[in-house]
């Protein structure tokens, strides 16, 4: 597609419930990033993915958090349990490569997010 | 300490106005520094990437960075009411990895008064 796709737009759940949220990358980006935005706060980096595998998932914040990308092109981000901390706006990225921006390659282009309520 | 700090503003300013809006970072290690424009409940969108430091200019937008001081700045000339936004300043160091791990700032929300 033309830019990135993620959703749901918005998603109300209770807590303890669990969610999914998908994200859809500019076709034949290799590398594809979650982060997540509180309220007020930069986005956080969570995990990166190149191709199928997760080559850095030092950001998710604990074993409720999991994401897969099986063939290399559409993520889900999961969330197990969830707790009202877990309230934010989930921003998928994607990129061509994912070594370096010194080359011009490596520009993220961001999707409009899926914003998260627990209640 | 956060590794990278921004002041959150709001900032309010004329039409035609320079604006000033900078960060700091305490990280030495981050070599790339990015500033990213964020409209209201959209994903940011990469306005300008600078690598280690010195100046970089793009139409109405200068990005500056001093490695040395670990401060960089984004300026904006003759503003306009669309330039209103978030701001948010991102850096990054080489990885084992190789991919770009963002490290961003709060953001400062702008607006551009007509």
């Amino acid at each position: 597609g033309a830019g990135v796709s993620q959703t749901p737009s918005n998603k109300v759940t209770e807590k303890g419930k669990y969610v999914e949220l998908r994200c859809d990358p500019i076709s034949g980006h290799t590398a594809l990033y979650w982060y997540r935005q509180s309220l007020g706060q930069g986005p956080e980096f969570l995990i990166y993915f190149q191709g199928t595998g997760a080559a850095d998932d030092s950001g998710l914040p604990n074993d409720r958090f999991f994401a897969v990308r099986p063939e290399g092109s559409v993520s889900t981000l999961k969330i197990q349990r969830t707790e009202r901390g877990d309230s934010a706006v989930y921003l998928c990225a994607s990129s061509e490569t994912g070594t370096g921006l010194t080359s011009g390659a490596n520009v993220l282009t961001f999707g409009a997010g899926s914003r998260l309520t627990v209640l | 300490q956060k590794e990278v700090e921004q002041d959150p503003g709001p900032l309010s300013v004329p039409e035609g106005a320079i604006v000033s809006l900078n960060c700091t970072y305490s990280n030495s290690a981050f070599q790339y520094f990015m500033w990213y424009r964020q409209y209201s409940r959209k994903g940011p969108e990469l306005l300008m990437y600078t690598y280690s430091s010195g100046n970089k200019e793009d139409g109405r937008f200068t990005a500056q960075v001093d490695k040395s001081s670990k401060y960089i700045s984004l300026f904006i000339r003759d503003s306009q009411p669309s330039d209103s936004a978030t701001y948010l300043c991102a850096m990054s160091a080489p990885s084992n990895f190789g991919n770009e791990k963002l490290t961003f700032g709060t953001g400062t929300r702008l607006t551009i008064i007509p």
